[in-house]
């Protein structure tokens, strides 16, 4: 079965200011990795998706995230943290074959001024 | 367009009394169904899943119990309820070649 590492519960930091949040999954064979926001008190939203081709993917509001395969990671990135920004985001793994995906515990993104 | 719909937003109940939660989708058709609860620092966990009308899975042995009567209703639904099912009860729905979920806006349960 597959496992999903969130390495940090919460990760502050000052706006305009660079993030990485971390994401390990467990296994190396083919795989669909997804980047999940949650705002406070709502359901969650795809942020991004890796299926295939292209191992950098991004999101319409200056996400990204890359496929490592060698490191079985998928770190989300952004150059820029808006205190919009402040949320928690949660990393997916679905393996080949299956249609429920396994999810890290989660990372709360908490943006000061 | 596709959505999702999710009620109560919120929801207090006393212990020992039942509890129904629906969710609907629109713009689909036979979508894949799934309800997880979200409890603080506890990350997602998946309680049940359906792939068709009738077909429900369990993941975790508890308290709830899930009823899918038409392709695209799924409801969670307990008996009795327990202090420890209080939490952010959340509906999604997925089709196999989309490989992302959609989440409804999710049910904060308390129960006292």
């Amino acid at each position: 079965a597959q496992s999903v590492t969130q390495l940090d519960s919460q990760v502050p930091v000052f706006e305009e200011a660079p993030v990485e949040l971390r994401c390990n999954y467990s296994s190396s064979v083919s795989v669909y990795l997804f980047w999940y926001v949650q705002y406070p008190n709502q359901g969650l939203q795809l942020l991004l998706k890796y299926l295939s081709g292209s191992t950098l993917v991004e999101s319409i509001n200056g996400f990204e995230a890359e496929f490592n395969k060698s490191q079985t990671s998928f770190h989300l990135r952004k150059p820029s943290v808006h205190i919009s920004d402040t949320a928690e985001y949660f990393c997916a793994v679905r393996g080949g074959g299956s249609y429920i995906p396994t999810f890290g515990r989660g990372t709360s993104l908490i943006v000061h001024p | 367009s596709q959505t999702i719909h999710q009620w109560p937003a919120t929801l207090v109940q006393p212990v020992g009394s039942p509890l129904s939660l629906e969710c609907t989708v629109e713009g689909t058709s036979n979508p894949n169904l799934y309800w997880y609860r979200q409890a603080a620092g506890r990350g997602l966990q998946l309680l049940f899943y359906s792939v068709g009308i009738g077909q429900i899975s369990s993941e975790v042995p508890q308290n709830l119990s899930a009823s899918r009567p038409q392709d695209r209703q799924f409801i969670l639904s307990s008996k009795k309820l327990l202090l420890s099912d209080s939490g952010f009860y959340l509906c999604a729905w997925s089709v196999f070649d989309s490989y992302g979920y959609t989440f409804g806006s999710g049910t904060r349960l308390t129960v006292v």
